[in-house]
């Protein structure tokens, strides 16, 4: 099936460094979600965008929703300890109902 | 923002027994479900699509007979694998759709089949 291109598929950062991860698709999408994944749980909404350009900040995170609709990026500001995960971007293309996932990002924070 | 329960949270059960997961939408109608499965180490793969009061929409690949999915009312949909075997053992998530268009997720229910 469709799936949206995300990268890097893995991060290894120093503690306090800012983090920048961003999905892109050959379609339009209606909406990008990003989500977190701690091992053995759910994933966990952080934030969601509805609209093209649109940019949404969540605490020490912010993503924004492409121009052209088929691209968002996630930053990550000041990383701490608790940011280790996985973070996966997920897009609604026009028209479907379904969402579409990214592979995921695999973040790793060095002390 | 708005939860999404699962239960059980995990299970062990011998090949060819039949399991049923609950995803309920706690404080929020959900007109559509999804139902996920995740392999390690790999993105959520999506089974299922389920509507209140209609029949799921299943992907390419899955089994209707062996997945069976029930939307019953607008907070509680379920999902029963029939006949497990080993290879069904997997981490299940099912998500839940505001009105809004947001989907969030349940903490997900571990399968092992023994």
């Amino acid at each position: 099936g469709q799936q949206l291109n995300q990268s890097p598929q893995s991060m290894f950062i120093q503690e306090g460094e800012d983090v920048s991860m961003n999905c892109t698709s050959s379609s339009i999408f209606n909406t990008w979600l990003w989500y977190k994944q701690d091992p053995g749980e759910g994933p966990v909404l952080l934030i969601a965008l509805y609209k093209a350009g649109e940019l949404t900040s969540n605490g020490r995170l912010t993503a924004q929703f492409g121009i052209t609709r088929k691209d968002s990026f996630l930053n990550i500001s000041a990383s701490i300890p608790s940011d280790v995960g996985i973070y996966f971007c997920a897009g609604r293309p026009e028209g479907a109902q379904k969402l579409v996932f990214g592979q995921g990002t695999r973040l790793t924070i060095n002390p | 923002g708005a939860v999404v329960s699962q239960h059980p949270s995990w299970v062990i059960c011998k090949s060819g027994t039949s399991v049923k997961i609950e995803c309920r939408s706690l404080d929020f109608q959900a007109t559509t479900m999804f139902w996920y499965r995740q392999f390690p180490k790999q993105s959520l793969m999506l089974m299922a699509t389920s509507n209140e009061g209609s029949k799921a929409t299943y992907e390419q690949g899955v089994e209707k007979d062996k997945f069976l999915i029930n939307h019953a009312s607008l907070t509680l949909s379920t999902l029963t694998v029939t006949s497990a075997h080993p290879e069904d053992s997997s981490f299940y998530i099912c998500s839940a759709r505001t009105v809004q268009e947001t989907q969030y997720f349940g903490p997900g229910t571990r399968l092992l089949v023994l």
